[in-house]
């Protein structure tokens, strides 16, 4: 059964301090590891997709690599506007395996 | 832009009523999800779809069912609402192609239902 764990659960940063957010992940063949942002109330927005271990994809400050077992999204000198859930989620590979499974996602609350 | 919408953000309903959530995406996607997102449960998938009047269980289909009559639309019915279905829906839409950009999942704004 795939799994995917994110930690830590909830993270609060001073705005500027730089951290990084963990996805670790079992699964059969990976065919793409995802990352979304969620903000309360919402629905996950996309931010990056990652398909091999050494991929790295950039956006403002947020950035995402890739490993065999896990993936870990970089923010640096966040600002209060990058609060939200970031949510993982894996796809295995195969055909017809459309299905992603999440994490329960990191909480995170930068204070300015 | 890909858009998803969902029918209503939030919904109350009383035990028993039959429910209906609605989801339309405007971009030609193939693939379309339906979700519930609960609180240190992440989202799980209900059902999916990967073409008209096609589906697939997912993970928690028990007590939901869907139903697909045109490309851009996908329904999920709640046949007898009951209190531990109270919970975030999410629909999502794919275009569905393998190994790129198509395979990515957008989702809509979400429907927050509550079951008395």
């Amino acid at each position: 059964e795939d799994q995917v764990t994110q930690s830590p659960e909830a993270l609060r940063l001073q705005e500027g301090e730089s951290s990084s957010l963990n996805c670790s992940y079992t699964v059969s063949g990976l065919r793409g590891l995802f990352w979304y942002r969620q903000d309360p109330g919402k629905g996950p927005e996309f931010l990056f997709t990652l398909y091999s271990a050494g991929e790295e994809k950039e956006k403002e400050r947020l950035k995402a690599t890739l490993t065999k077992k896990e993936s870990f999204l970089h923010i640096t000198a966040p600002k209060p506007e990058d609060s939200a859930t970031y949510l993982c989620a894996v796809r295995r590979g195969g055909f017809g395996n459309e299905k992603l499974t999440f994490g329960t996602g990191t909480r995170l609350t930068i204070i300015p | 832009d890909v858009k998803v919408t969902q029918s209503s953000r939030y919904l109350v309903k009383r035990t028993g009523e039959k429910v209906f959530l609605e989801c339309v995406q405007d971009m030609d996607h193939e693939n379309m999800f339906w979700y519930r997102q609960d609180p240190g449960l992440g989202l799980r998938l209900i059902y999916f779809s990967y073409d008209v009047k096609m589906k697939e269980k997912g993970d928690i289909p028990e007590g939901y069912s869907v139903s697909r009559e045109k490309k851009e639309r996908f329904s999920l019915i709640l046949e007898s609402a009951s209190t531990n279905q109270t919970s975030m829906y999410l629909c999502a839409s794919s275009f569905g192609l393998a190994g790129g950009p198509g395979e990515t999942q957008y989702f809509g704004p979400g429907t927050r239902l509550l079951v008395l």
